[in-house]
C-alpha cells in the first residue's frame, strides 16, 4: 500500500523558511516523478512543484519559483520541500503526491498524503 | 484566477447523467493531456480520469472523460448521492510550464 507522510508545517512569521518532508513508503520511489500540492482552507487545488524521478526535471508554480525548493533522496524514499521568504498567502496544507510516471510531465498525481498544514503569521 | 476555468456548481438527480466542463487553452489542454480529480470534505483528492479519458484502477465506469480543442468534460453517468463531492480538472500548461488546477466544481446530488 502507497503511504505518503508529510512533516513539517507548523505556524512560522512573514519571511521565515519552513523544510516539509515527505516519507514514501509501499512502491519504487525513484521509479517516480513527486510533486507538492497545496490547498488553502476552503479553497481550489494549487500544483506548488514537481520533481522528475532522477531529479533531473523540475518544475514550479510561478507563485513559488525563487523561494520554494524541491529536492528528493531516493536512497531515503523522501520527497523535501525548502520553503523561503514565506508569505500569508503561502499558508495551506501541503500535500506530497505521487505521480503515476516517471515524468513530471504529463502531471498525473496517483496517490496523495494527508497533507501538513502551514500557516504564515505574525 | 485559475488558468483552467470549471463552473462553481452542478447538480442532478439519482440516476441522471451529469457534465462537469473545464475549459482552457492551446498551452494546456489544447496540447497537453487532462486529468481529473475528485475530493470529499476533509480528505486528499482523488485521481478520477488521466491522459483524458483513462480510469485508473478501481474508478467505475460510470465515470468517463472527454476532450475536444481547448475543452474538456468529465461525465458521470448513473449519479449516486456518494458522487457528491468537489471534481478539479488539471493539465500541464506549456507557458507556464507548470501543471495548474481548474477552480473545482462543487457537484451536489439533489
Amino acid at each position: 500500500e502507497v503511504q505518503l507522510v508529510e512533516s513539517g508545517g507548523g505556524l512560522v512569521q512573514p519571511g521565515r523558511s519552513l523544510r516539509l518532508s515527505c516519507a514514501a513508503s509501499g512502491f519504487t520511489f525513484d521509479d517516480h516523478a513527486m510533486h507538492w500540492v497545496r490547498q488553502a482552507p476552503g479553497k481550489g487545488l494549487e500544483w506548488v512543484s514537481g520533481i522528475s524521478r532522477n531529479s533531473g526535471s523540475i518544475g514550479y508554480a510561478d507563485s513559488v519559483r525563487g523561494r520554494f525548493s524541491i529536492s528528493r533522496d531516493n536512497a531515503k524514499n523522501s520527497l523535501y520541500l525548502q520553503m523561503n521568504s514565506l508569505r500569508a498567502e503561502d499558508s495551506a496544507l501541503y500535500y506530497c503526491a505521487k505521480d503515476l510516471s516517471f515524468s513530471v510531465v504529463p502531471t498525473a498525481i496517483g496517490s496523495w498524503g494527508q497533507g501538513t498544514l502551514v500557516t504564515v503569521s505574525s | 484566477q485559475s488558468v483552467l476555468t470549471q463552473s462553481p456548481s452542478a447538480s442532478g438527480t439519482p440516476g441522471q447523467r451529469v457534465t462537469i466542463s473545464c475549459s482552457g487553452s492551446s498551452s494546456n489542454i489544447g496540447n497537453n493531456y487532462v486529468c481529473w480529480y475528485q475530493q470529499f470534505p476533509g480528505t486528499a483528492p482523488k485521481l478520477l480520469m488521466y491522459r483524458n479519458n483513462q480510469r485508473p484502477s478501481g474508478v467505475p465506469d460510470r465515470f468517463s472523460g472527454s476532450k475536444s480543442g481547448t475543452s474538456a468534460s468529465l461525465a458521470i453517468s448513473g449519479l449516486r448521492s456518494e458522487d457528491e463531492a468537489d471534481y478539479y480538472c488539471a493539465a500541464w500548461d506549456d507557458n507556464l510550464s507548470g501543471n495548474v488546477f481548474g477552480g473545482g466544481t462543487k457537484l451536489t446530488v439533489l
